[in-house]
């Protein structure tokens, strides 16, 4: 079965960073290209960032570029992403999806998410 | 940036109803395009892609239509799990955008 999972969400201040991760099991992590997308409070889906299945190529949204990097252990099967100098307004709900082999790669699987807070 | 406007962003319908939710990029994405339902509390599921193939999985009632500018997701004979909120992607070109949502409730 396909999973996966985040973890380190939590409650940062501005201008602090943290680390997003998420654990992937059940399909070969290592030829699947990886998403983050975000939501925030009651609001809609904004995507952040992608990564290509080597990890070679790396996209973000003009709202994170030059703060977020995201990043991928093929060998723990593990997406990272790493947030800094975090501001009120990436307070969100953190999903990682994986990107579907088939054209054109929708999102096909997602994990429950993990919330990241940044407040004083 | 591709902006996609979904449209009704609310709609009230009844089980047993057909809808049909629009989806109208600000350019030409050819049928680089996918539909998620998003239940309360949970991760969006993905139903269509490629603007018309549906999820495995997924009920044949939802399908999925359109291709450049214009796309459809039609939802035949609504069943009382369906009424949440649906959002289309594309994928065409980065950063990939989704639309605004659209709000189906039980009338």
């Amino acid at each position: 079965e396909v999973q996966v999972l985040e973890s380190g969400g939590g409650l940062v201040q501005p201008g602090g960073s943290l680390r997003l991760s998420c654990a992937a099991s059940g399909f070969t992590f290592s030829t699947y290209a990886m998403s983050w997308v975000r939501q925030a409070p009651g609001k809609g889906l904004e995507w952040v960032s992608d990564i290509t299945y080597s990890g070679g190529g790396t996209y973000y949204a003009d709202s994170v570029k030059g703060r977020f990097t995201i990043s991928r252990d093929n060998s723990k099967s593990t997406l990272y992403l790493h947030m800094n100098s975090l501001r009120a307004e990436d307070t969100a709900v953190y999903y990682c999806a994986r990107r579907s082999s088939v054209a054109p790669r929708a999102f096909d699987y997602w994990g429950q998410g993990t919330l990241v807070t940044v407040s004083s | 940036d591709i902006q996609l406007t979904q449209s009704p962003s609310f709609l009230s319908a009844s089980v047993g109803d057909r809808v049909t939710i629009t989806c109208r990029a600000s350019q030409g994405i050819t049928s680089n395009l996918a539909w998620y339902q998003q239940k309360p509390g949970k991760a969006p599921k993905l139903l269509i892609y490629a603007a018309s193939t549906l999820q495995s999985g997924v009920p044949s009632r939802f399908s999925g239509s359109g291709s450049g500018t214009e796309f459809t997701l039609t939802i035949n004979s609504l069943q009382p799990e369906d009424f949440t909120t649906y959002y289309c992607q594309q994928l065409n070109t980065y950063p990939i955008t989704f639309g605004q949502g659209t709000r189906l409730e039980i009338k």
